[in-house]
């Protein structure tokens, strides 16, 4: 079965620095997204990426934020100077088509910062 | 995309079978409705989608009334497995997946 893969799974950062979040979405996907959730809370929207530019985001994803699909396989999604509260389980997912399409979802990357 | 509500927990024992309703009262007419099941440390993962009536997979079953604005998963003979938190999403040609705060299902041995 094909899936999404994100890398790595466990980043420990200091305060202020930046980070770069990686996933390798399905490869005949179109839509793609991320997705954080802190430790106990619920899944939150953070952007959604579709034909190579941002299609949506949420009030999370403020300035610190950026997307890229640099090389047509990869999706990452790039903190640029975290804080503490940025630390949650990020989670990548990808689509096929647009209207209700079932989405599949990495594993998760768990951003600790310190 | 419609507002849905759904218990926050539910309990059950291995070989049971587990009903989790999900309210969307505001649901529109082209909504679909879709569960996603999230074990701890992983990423949602589509369990089942329907629009109306009756739908069924190899995992679980969803029911819909004619007036859509419930809809209830059925997990056959649920196995310690199954816990883990269910998620109830109302939504139709929308960019993203909005997430509530789902059901935590634990089921005991």
């Amino acid at each position: 079965e094909p899936e999404v893969t994100q890398t790595p799974s466990h980043q420990v950062t200091q305060m202020g620095q930046e980070v770069i979040l990686r996933c390798v979405p399905i490869s005949n996907h179109l839509y793609f997204y991320w997705y954080r959730q802190i430790l106990g809370q619920k899944v939150e929207f953070l952007v959604s990426f579709y034909n190579n530019e941002i299609s949506e985001k949420s009030e999370i994803f403020d300035d610190q934020f950026s997307v890229e699909r640099p090389d047509g396989s990869n999706f990452t999604l790039k903190i640029r100077s975290t804080k503490l509260e940025d630390s949650a389980m990020y989670f990548c997912a990808s689509r096929e088509g647009y209207v209700n399409t079932e989405a599949f979802f990495g594993q998760g990357t768990r951003l600790t910062v310190v | 995309l419609a507002k849905t509500t759904q218990p926050i927990s539910m309990d059950s024992y291995e070989g049971q079978e587990v009903n989790i309703t999900c309210s969307h009262n505001n649901i529109a007419t082209n909504d679909y409705i879709t569960w996603y099941q999230q074990f701890p440390s992983q990423g949602p993962r589509f369990i089942i989608q329907g629009y109306k009536t009756k739908v069924t997979n190899e995992v679980a079953s969803l029911f819909i009334p004619a007036d859509r604005k419930s809809s209830t998963l059925s997990l056959p003979r649920v196995s310690l497995s199954d816990t883990a938190v269910y998620y109830c999403l109302a939504s139709y040609n929308t960019d993203k997946l909005i997430f509530g705060t789902g059901t935590r299902l634990q089921v005991f041995p």
